[in-house]
């Protein structure tokens, strides 16, 4: 079965400190990985989509790795408005499949 | 641009009462889905519209659960009769064709008491 996992579930940090987050996939034949922010009581953001191995994307302190089996979004020098919940989630290429989301990692960055 | 539209923002009704949802998607896409968000998990696809014609909904609970999206604009989620299994989130979210990147709404909390 088709299986996003992300870790850690919960991250505290302080600020400045970086860190990864990791998306483990295990689909047959990826058409896109994409990561989300989610704020409290809001709905997910679009932050970045990656396609093919080796491809990274870069957004202020924000940066998307993916390889065969996984994805890291690391985050460098992180600041408080960093904190919220972030999502990965995969499509692939059988048939009509709907995007699959992870549980997301819940990120605190304390001043 | 203006993002995807979702109204009412919170809900509190008793199971067995009857919900419904809108939803405003972002102007000219084609593809709209709905999702529920239960509290801690990601959000799970209920219903993909191409226009107004359904792509997918095998995750959508049909002996309680329906949604129609007319004149593939505007679309509503209608929930008949509720159960305490449906309080969760619901998201709206469009895209200008499957597979692009998705816009969502900022969701409807349901609380089924």
């Amino acid at each position: 079965e088709d299986q996003v996992t992300q870790s850690p579930e919960a991250l505290r940090l302080q600020e400045g400190e970086s860190s990864s987050l990791n998306c483990s996939y295990t689909v047959s034949g990826l058409r896109g990985l994409f990561w989300y922010r989610q704020d409290p009581g809001k709905g997910p953001e679009f932050l970045f989509t990656l396609y093919s191995a080796g491809e990274e994307k870069e957004k202020e302190r924000l940066k998307a790795t993916l390889t065969k089996k996984e994805s890291f979004l690391h985050i460098t020098a992180p600041k408080p408005e960093d904190s919220a919940t972030y999502l990965c989630a995969v499509y692939h290429f059988s048939g009509n499949t709907p995007l699959v989301f992870g549980k997301g990692t819940r990120l605190s960055v304390i001043a | 641009e203006a993002g995807v539209a979702q109204s009412p923002r919170y809900k509190i009704i008793e199971k067995r009462q009857s919900v419904a949802f809108w939803c405003n998607p972002i102007s000219g896409h084609a593809t709209l889905y709905w999702y529920q968000q239960i509290l801690g998990q990601g959000p799970k696809l209920l219903i993909q519209f191409q226009n107004n014609g359904v792509v997918d909904d095998s995750q959508l609970p049909k002996d309680r659960f329906s949604a129609e999206r007319l004149k593939g604009v505007d679309s509503t989620l209608k929930i008949q009769p509720a159960k305490l299994e449906d309080s969760a989130v619901y998201l709206c979210a469009s895209s200008p064709q499957p597979w692009d990147i998705q816009y969502f709404g900022a969701g409807t909390r349901l609380s089924v008491l």
